[in-house]
């Protein structure tokens, strides 16, 4: 079952716009993982955040965690074309007696020139 | 470094015939995974393993679904006999340790697209 489901499925912005991507989790998490996958590709890690942080930065990227809510958003401000890619949440879940990655459905983000 | 190298990248079979699937995880990464992605399931763990030993398997949809280790720098995973239901893209992901609960992220291959006819 899905642990993280972003929202929303799809995002259409121009390029210089922000764009943010909301996820949401149902059980208690170590870590939150953002990845991106571009059409074609395999998904790339782009930001973790640990459950004791609530808000964390990498270049244009900014990541929120808030576990009261169990949520997390991805900020990625002053987008470029080269942002259109899927983007996806991904939080620790216990299988087997270790830790795996459990993704969500992904959020298309569309960047216009 | 090369990256997690998936091959083939593309495949294109019948129904019924066997398909496998190969990796190569990034040299030093001690754990592997299976992945496969649809648009209905999203991105769907298989298998997993840690130091070539398969820890859990509960993922594979079926008994037609088998996955090997044989070393640390070589994974197959092989659909036997194929259905079009598993047409689907593929991906191998390594990472250093099994430990995501202290923050291991992952490295995914390309990916392979399979098209079972």
């Amino acid at each position: 079952s899905q642990q993280g489901e972003e929202d929303p499925q799809a995002l259409s912005i121009q390029e210089g716009e922000n764009a943010t991507m909301n996820c949401s989790y149902k059980t208690s998490i170590n870590n939150l993982q953002w990845y991106r996958q571009n059409s074609g590709r395999g998904l790339v890690h782009l930001i973790l955040i640990r459950s004791n942080e609530r808000e964390k930065h990498s270049g244009r990227l900014r990541v929120t965690l808030d576990t009261s809510k169990k949520s997390s958003s991805l900020l990625i401000t002053a987008s470029r074309a080269a942002d259109t890619a899927s983007y996806f949440c991904a939080t620790d879940a216990l299988n087997s007696g270790y830790s795996t990655l459990t993704f969500g459905k992904g959020t298309m983000l569309l960047v216009s020139p | 470094d090369a990256g997690v190298i998936q091959s083939p990248r593309h495949e294109v079979t019948e129904m019924g015939q066997e398909v496998t699937l190969r990796c190569k995880p990034i040299s030093g990464h001690n754990s592997l995974f299976w992945y496969r992605q649809t648009m209905m399931r999203g991105l769907e763990l298989l298998i997993y393993f840690n130091n070539n030993v398969p820890i859990d398997d509960s993922g594979m949809p079926e008994d037609r679904f088998s996955a090997k280790m044989p070393n640390a720098s070589f994974s197959t995973l092989k659909i036997q006999p194929s259905e079009p239901r598993d047409s689907a893209v593929y991906f191998c992901a390594s990472s250093i340790r099994l430990a995501v609960a202290k923050g291991e992220t992952q490295y995914f291959g390309p990916g392979t697209r399979l098209l079972v006819l």
